[in-house]
């Protein structure tokens, strides 16, 4: 079946960067792009990026253009996100999830556990 | 950015009463991309409706999907209290996908 594995929480002081990790099984990795999405405590969804596994090529949400990377390792079939200059307002679960289509505009169909960052002095 | 308003806020149902939450986009949405998820507390999001009105994979038929342009709705035809979550719309037609803020659907 198909299954989206996360690295486990972290905690980071302001300024910091975070790598967030998420091991895929269960499918072709090169046939399905993946997503990233944020959720602070108590709100809602924030579409963070996407990634195409087969060219690792990326495009992010404007908000996050400059302070995030996202990078794959086909030999892992694993994705990366990266934040930098991390502040209170990043404290968040962060989501991979899996674009149904493999086209990179669709919903998706598979997410990850989730992996809690907490971004604090 | 295509901005998703959903409405009420929260919903009260009694078990197995039908309930429907709206949501509505700023601008069209192109070929009806429009998806709606079920996030429970401490889960991840589950994909119920796609494409405006396609089940995902092993959804109850209880769920569907209704609307197009710039209107959605998503029916729970006779609510279950394991229905008890947030559901969320997202649109993936457009760059940034967008989310909807959410539904609270509760037990009344």
């Amino acid at each position: 079946q198909v299954q989206l594995v996360q690295s486990g929480a972290d905690v980071k002081k302001p300024g910091a960067s975070v790598k967030v990790s998420c091991k895929a099984s269960g499918y072709s990795f090169t046939r399905h792009y993946l997503h990233w999405v944020r959720q602070a405590p108590g709100q809602g969804l924030e579409w963070m990026g996407i990634i195409n596994p087969v060219s690792g090529t990326t495009r992010f949400a404007q908000k996050f253009q400059g302070r995030v990377t996202m990078t794959r390792d086909t030999s892992t079939s694993t994705v990366s996100m990266e934040l930098y200059s991390l502040r209170s307002e990043d404290t968040a679960i962060y989501y991979c999830a899996r674009d149904l289509g493999g086209t990179g505009n669709d919903p998706f169909d598979h997410w990850g556990q989730g992996t809690l960052v907490t971004v604090s002095s | 950015e295509i901005v998703l308003t959903q409405s009420p806020g929260t919903l009260s149902l009694s078990p197995g009463e039908r309930g429907s939450l709206s949501c509505r986009a700023s601008q069209s949405l192109s070929s009806n991309s429009l998806a709606w998820y079920q996030q429970k507390p401490g889960q991840a999001p589950r994909l119920l409706i796609y494409d405006a009105a396609r089940r995902a994979t092993g959804i109850p038929d209880r769920f569907s999907g209704s609307g197009s342009g710039t209107d959605f709705t998503l029916t729970i035809s006779r609510l279950d209290p394991e229905d008890v979550a947030v559901y969320f719309c997202q649109q993936y037609g457009n760059s940034p996908l967008t989310f909807g803020g959410g539904t609270k659907v509760e037990i009344k």
